[in-house]
C-alpha cells in the first residue's frame, strides 16, 4: 500500500494563499486518482477535490472557485492550491489515493493548516 | 451539492451490535453510487472501513459489516469493543461527481 505525506506552511494569513504539497511514495501516481479532504476543528470530514494523473481534476463546488489541484508524476506528488483563505479555512488537510470504488484507501497522516495574521 | 446524514452519536455495552445510518437522496445513494466508510480514532486519519457497500479491507475484522437498500446505508457492528469507540464517516458520490461525507457519527462504548 502506498505512503502519503502532506507538506506546507502550517500558518497562512488572511486573504493569502493555502498551499500543500503531497508527496507519494511505495507506489505510483500513474493511472489512479488523488484527492484532498479537510476537517475543521471539532467538525467533519469535506472532500476538496481530485486529480486524475493525467490532469483531470474534479472540484467540490463550493470550493471550486478558489481551489487548484495539480499533479507532478516526475516528482510523484500532487498538490493544493485555495486561494484567499480565511479563518473558516483553518483545518487538517489530508491527502488521499481514490480507488476503483471510489473510496479513499490510503490517506496521510494529515496537516493543520491555520489562518491567522 | 447533496448531503449525507448520520446520527451524531450512538452507543452500546461492549458484546452488543449497533448500526449506525446514512441517509442520501435520490442523486446520490438512491442513484447507485457506492457507499464507503471510515473509521477515525482521536487524533488520527481516517481509515477505510467498508468499500462498495459491502466489502472490507484486508485487515479489517467481520464484526464490521456494511449495506445498504434504497437512499439510505447502514454500517453494523457486532461484538462491540471498547477499541471501537471512535467516529464513523459514511461518503459516496451525487450524480456531478462529487465526493459526500456524512456529518459524522460519535460512537460510544458504555
Amino acid at each position: 500500500q502506498v505512503q502519503l505525506q502532506e507538506s506546507g506552511p502550517g500558518l497562512v494569513k488572511p486573504s493569502e494563499t493555502l498551499s500543500l504539497t503531497c508527496t507519494v511514495s511505495g507506489g505510483s501516481l500513474i493511472s489512479s486518482y488523488w484527492g484532498w479532504i479537510r476537517q475543521a476543528p471539532g467538525k467533519g470530514l469535506e472532500w476538496i477535490g481530485h486529480i486524475y494523473s493525467s490532469g483531470d481534476t474534479d472540484y467540490n463546488p463550493s470550493l471550486k472557485s478558489r481551489v487548484t489541484i495539480s499533479v507532478d508524476t516526475s516528482k510523484n506528488q500532487f498538490s493544493l492550491k485555495l486561494t484567499s483563505v480565511t479563518a473558516a479555512d483553518t483545518a487538517v488537510y489530508y491527502c488521499a489515493k481514490r480507488a476503483d470504488y471510489g473510496d479513499f484507501d490510503s490517506w496521510g497522516q494529515g496537516t493543520l493548516v491555520t489562518v491567522s495574521s | 451539492q447533496s448531503v449525507l446524514t448520520q446520527p451524531p452519536s450512538v452507543s452500546g455495552a461492549p458484546g452488543q451490535r449497533v448500526t449506525i445510518s446514512c441517509t442520501g437522496s435520490s442523486s446520490d445513494i438512491g442513484a447507485g453510487y457506492d457507499v464507503h466508510w471510515y473509521q477515525q480514532l482521536p487524533g488520527t486519519a481516517p481509515k477505510l472501513l467498508i468499500y462498495g457497500n459491502v466489502n472490507r479491507p484486508s485487515g479489517v475484522p467481520d464484526r464490521f459489516s456494511g449495506s445498504n437498500s434504497g437512499t439510505s446505508a447502514s454500517l453494523a457492528i457486532t461484538g462491540l469493543q471498547a477499541e471501537d469507540e471512535a467516529d464513523y464517516y459514511c461518503q459516496s458520490y451525487d450524480s456531478s461527481l462529487s465526493a459526500l461525507f456524512g456529518g459524522g457519527t460519535k460512537l460510544t462504548v458504555l
